[in-house]
């Protein structure tokens, strides 16, 4: 299974885009990559999945270059709210064993 | 309502008790899962189910087992062979659709050892 890296941790300020970005060097052809947010003593949240070029939701945009061995997540205009810990993860879609690898991810820390 | 429940909230044991946590998903996932976050960690799995009367084992399933009688209910029990069962618990559904296969989470069991 394809490990991430992303940043331990980010600052940012209200108002502002926040771009965060994951390494997945060993990504699989059926590897989508997926973002989860969590804030603390809660269960994650799915933000986003996408598997090339640009995904975008009433929430984020993810960013995937043609390689696929990287990822941005993109968070516009954030707000104290954001602040929690962000996870890029990449999954085996085509086993549907479902089984993906937390990293510790991103904390970001949005500051008014 | 739709979604994934778990219950208790908070639970606390004492040392050499076995204890089930509970979790329930009304969403018709086929594939349910648990995990376990200790602080500042990512999720470690533990067990997952894919179909009703079948488990896995994951990464940490020793001094765990599970039960998948029903497709909506997936409980985990913490034994007294877990040395360190302190932890928040994490269940989590899925189902496969369109070449992926998305999971989502219930809001946790913060589990104490006393």
């Amino acid at each position: 299974l394809a490990k991430t890296t992303q940043p331990i941790s980010m600052d940012s300020y209200e108002g502002q885009e926040v771009n965060i970005t994951c390494s997945h060097n060993n990504i699989a052809t059926n590897d989508y990559i997926t973002w989860y947010q969590q804030f603390p003593s809660q269960g994650p949240r799915f933000i986003i999945q996408g598997y090339k070029t640009k995904v975008t939701n009433e929430v984020a945009s993810l960013f995937i270059p043609a390689d696929r061995k990287s990822s941005t997540l993109s968070l516009p205009r954030v707000s104290l709210s954001d602040t929690a810990v962000y996870y890029c993860l990449v999954g085996d879609g085509s086993s549907n064993t479902g089984k993906l690898i937390f990293g510790q991810g991103t904390t970001l820390q949005v500051k008014p | 309502d739709g979604g994934i429940t778990q219950s208790p909230k908070y639970l606390f044991r004492k040392e050499g008790q076995n204890v089930t946590l509970s979790c329930e998903q009304n969403l018709n996932h086929d594939a349910m899962y648990w995990y376990r976050q200790d602080p500042g960690q990512g999720l470690r799995l533990i067990y997952y189910s894919q179909i009703v009367n079948d488990f896995q084992k994951g990464d940490i399933a020793e001094g765990y087992s599970v039960s998948r009688e029903k497709k909506e209910s997936f409980p985990l029990t913490v034994t007294s062979a877990q040395k360190n069962p302190t932890a928040f618990y994490l269940c989590a559904s899925s189902i496969y659709d369109r070449g992926t296969d998305t999971q989502y989470f219930g809001p946790g069991t913060r589990l104490t050892v006393l």
